[in-house]
């Protein structure tokens, strides 16, 4: 199992702002995936980060704003952009293990607030 | 297209009483199928896993789960609850030889002294 630690683990923003999340896992990972909880819901994937290559969005979501790194196969970040009160949510980081990539380690998440 | 609906967005037992979460999936080809906890403020943390091989899965902390292809279920169950089970869980699917997971809505497990 992968250990993931998540930065910051809260933060109040004013809407307008970004803010960018840091996800630092304890051992080299190929696939990393980044979900948006909103409160009282499900988890959502935004996008799949593979290393080397350009992050791949779900539909809902656009490069623009959310913007996502993934210099090296430890570490990723995500940049909640021009941010409003709807971006109020949990955001999670996870990696892939497993033969197909879907067994799951999550980050423990970063509770954001957008006033 | 895959989906995941967990009945029962509450579910309240005693402790000691039986835990059963349910959870049906919809997949047009063999599923791997997962639970999933999170506890307060924290990420989620995989309970137990079914990957084709036996349909009785039994995961951490006293946890298993039943595949039923012909009832297309996957539910939770443990046999004695604890107070230390409160949380919330998520049953999720993803195709094999896929690494897309869907996630179902979830059900807070609420465990009364």
């Amino acid at each position: 199992s992968a250990v993931i630690s998540q930065k910051p683990s809260r933060d109040i923003c004013q809407r307008g702002t970004s803010l960018t999340i840091q996800c630092q896992v304890d051992s080299q990972v190929t696939m990393m995936f980044w979900y948006r909880q909103q409160p009282g819901q499900s988890l959502t994937l935004i996008a799949t980060a593979n290393q080397g290559s350009e992050a791949t969005y779900e539909s809902g979501f656009v490069i623009d704003k959310f913007p996502i790194s993934r210099p090296n196969l430890t570490f990723s970040t995500l940049t909640v952009s021009n941010m409003s009160p709807e971006d109020s949510s949990i955001y999670l980081c996870s990696v892939g293990s497993g033969s197909s990539y879907n067994e799951q380690f999550f980050g423990p998440g970063t509770r954001l607030t957008v006033l | 297209a895959q989906s995941v609906t967990q009945l029962g967005s509450h579910v309240s037992v005693s402790e000691g009483a039986l835990v059963l979460l349910r959870c049906n999936y919809s997949s047009s080809v063999p599923p791997y199928l997962f639970w999933y906890v999170q506890y307060p403020n924290q990420g989620l943390q995989l309970l137990l896993k079914y990957t084709s091989a036996a349909t009785l899965v039994k995961g951490i902390n006293g946890f298993e789960a039943e595949f039923k292809k012909s009832e297309t279920s996957f539910h939770l169950t443990k046999p004695s609850a604890h107070m230390s089970d409160a949380a919330e869980y998520f049953c999720a699917v993803s195709e094999t030889g896929g690494f897309k997971t869907i996630f179902g809505a979830g059900t807070r497990l609420f465990v009364k002294a």
